[in-house]
């Protein structure tokens, strides 16, 4: 079935440095990849989806001068958090459209939880 | 109204229970429905999808009434394993297409 691997699982740094989260989708070709955050008892919030090829759809609320998308290839997105703050500590999970258990569904990267200090 | 709204719980039940979990959803236009089981501090893993049919898998089976835009899920013969939080999914339509909106979830909790 389809996999999404997403690296780093998890990241401490420093406030106002930059993060950078990879998306690789596994063995299929995920031409869509959509970004989500999730805060401790939250449901998952649509942050941005991105597109191979073409410039990200963010969501109303998310800046995108902040969270930078990157989908430059079928099997790779990047979402890079610039300058972060505490306030941005959170689990930031990827997510494409496939088949997985013979179902069609959304298959999660396994998340990072970024943590800033 | 909340897009997608689910009792959040805790449901605490014995091994071998059955426990139904329902589901609302405020966008009649939505195209296509999931329910999702996410352990603490994992990523969600998809359950199964959902039909207006309906549809089981093993011990667990969804339905979905469009016209009440209603979704439940059943879990009969509850395992320990089966502990987690249950999120009721639902795809967009619209501008948001593919969009897909997570209810808050539902936690339960098996016990032995």
């Amino acid at each position: 079935g389809a996999v999404v691997s997403q690296h780093p699982s998890w990241v401490i740094c420093k406030s106002g440095t930059s993060v950078k989260i990879e998306c690789r989708s596994l063995d299929f070709q995920a031409t869509t990849m959509f970004w989500y955050r999730q805060f401790p008892k939250q449901s998952l919030m649509l942050m941005a989806t991105s597109n191979e090829g073409s410039k990200a759809t963010y969501e109303q609320g998310v800046e995108k001068d902040k969270f930078l998308i990157n989908h430059a290839s079928l099997t790779l997105s990047t979402l890079t958090v610039t300058s972060a703050h505490p306030e941005d500590s959170s689990f930031y999970i990827c997510s494409a459209p496939g088949w997985a258990g013979g179902h069609y569904g959304y298959t999660f990267g396994s998340g990072t939880r970024l943590t800033v200090v | 109204r909340k897009e997608v709204e689910q009792d959040p719980g805790p449901f605490n039940v014995p091994e071998g229970a059955t426990v139904a979990f329902n589901c609302t959803y405020s966008n009649s236009a939505s195209q296509s429905f999931f329910w999702y089981r996410q352990d603490c501090r994992k990523e969600p893993k998809l359950l199964m999808s959902v039909y207006s049919s309906g549809n089981e898998d093993g011990r667990f089976t969804a339905q979905l009434n469009r016209a009440s835009q209603y979704i439940s899920l059943l879990i009969r013969d509850s395992k320990l394993s089966d502990s987690a939080t249950y999120l009721c999914v639902v795809e967009g339509s619209g501008a948001g297409s593919y969009q897909l909106t997570f209810g808050k979830g539902t936690k339960l909790s098996v016990i032995p």
